[in-house]
């Protein structure tokens, strides 16, 4: 079983909509909780960096931990053409030095 | 720009030759993360260096692949030996301060082998 799970899409959506980006994991000890957005050949840019629990609000985005169902949630909202990236989500705990990538949700918002 | 430098930003060798990448962290940085990524796949992580010593290289294969972060000077993964399978895209990613801490990325080198 992959430490976490990320469903790549690709996910379409007209300009305008909410987008909700999501991954689900298997290790309980996980408490720090990332987003990333990757441009086609170019390197990750940190989107979110949450910890443990709750939600966190940045301009149209928004992440959302659920520890207890060991599920994350990225929302954008007024999604833009230029939201059109790979999102990839990220933990990782105290007990180790590395954190864990999903393998990242194609998007394209439709102008 | 203050940002992580990586160079080559892309690299092409032959079966056998050896592939070295190499990494500047953000100005401040002291930590740096080396990580793979294949298509389809997330990224993986290799190896954790602090200047002048590896702290974590459990993501590293055992064979033919090294790095070091030198007192002075930007960080190498050097591979060895390089095969077919070893063409991925490779980023580093530098922190100001000990993991958990906040990890910038650079631009990533492609690395096609023949």
């Amino acid at each position: 079983q992959k430490e976490v799970e990320q469903d790549p899409g690709p996910l379409s959506v007209p300009e305008g909509a909410i987008v909700s980006l999501n991954c689900t994991y298997s290790n309980s000890a996980f408490q720090y909780f990332m987003w990333y957005r990757q441009y086609s050949r170019k390197g990750p840019e940190l989107l979110m960096y949450t910890y443990s629990s709750g939600n966190k609000e940045d301009g149209r985005f928004t992440a959302q931990v659920d520890k207890s169902s060991k599920y994350i949630s990225l929302f954008i909202r007024d999604s833009q053409p230029s939201d059109s990236a790979t999102y990839l989500c990220a933990m990782g705990s105290n007990t180790g030095n590395q954190f864990y990538f999903g393998t990242g949700t194609s998007l394209t918002v439709i102008p | 720009n203050a940002g992580v430098m990586q160079n080559p930003r892309h690299l092409v060798r032959r079966r056998g030759q050896e592939a070295r990448l190499r990494c500047s962290p953000m100005k401040g940085h002291s930590h740096v993360y080396w990580y793979r990524q294949l298509p389809e796949e997330g990224l993986k992580f290799m190896v954790y260096l602090q200047k002048e010593n590896i702290i974590d290289e459990s993501g590293m294969p055992k064979e033919r692949f090294s790095a070091e972060f030198p007192k002075e000077g930007p960080s190498i993964l050097r591979i060895q030996q390089v095969v077919r399978g070893d063409s991925a895209a490779y980023f580093c990613a530098s922190s100001a301060r000990p993991f958990p801490d906040t990890q910038y990325f650079g631009p990533g080198t492609r690395l096609t082998v023949l």
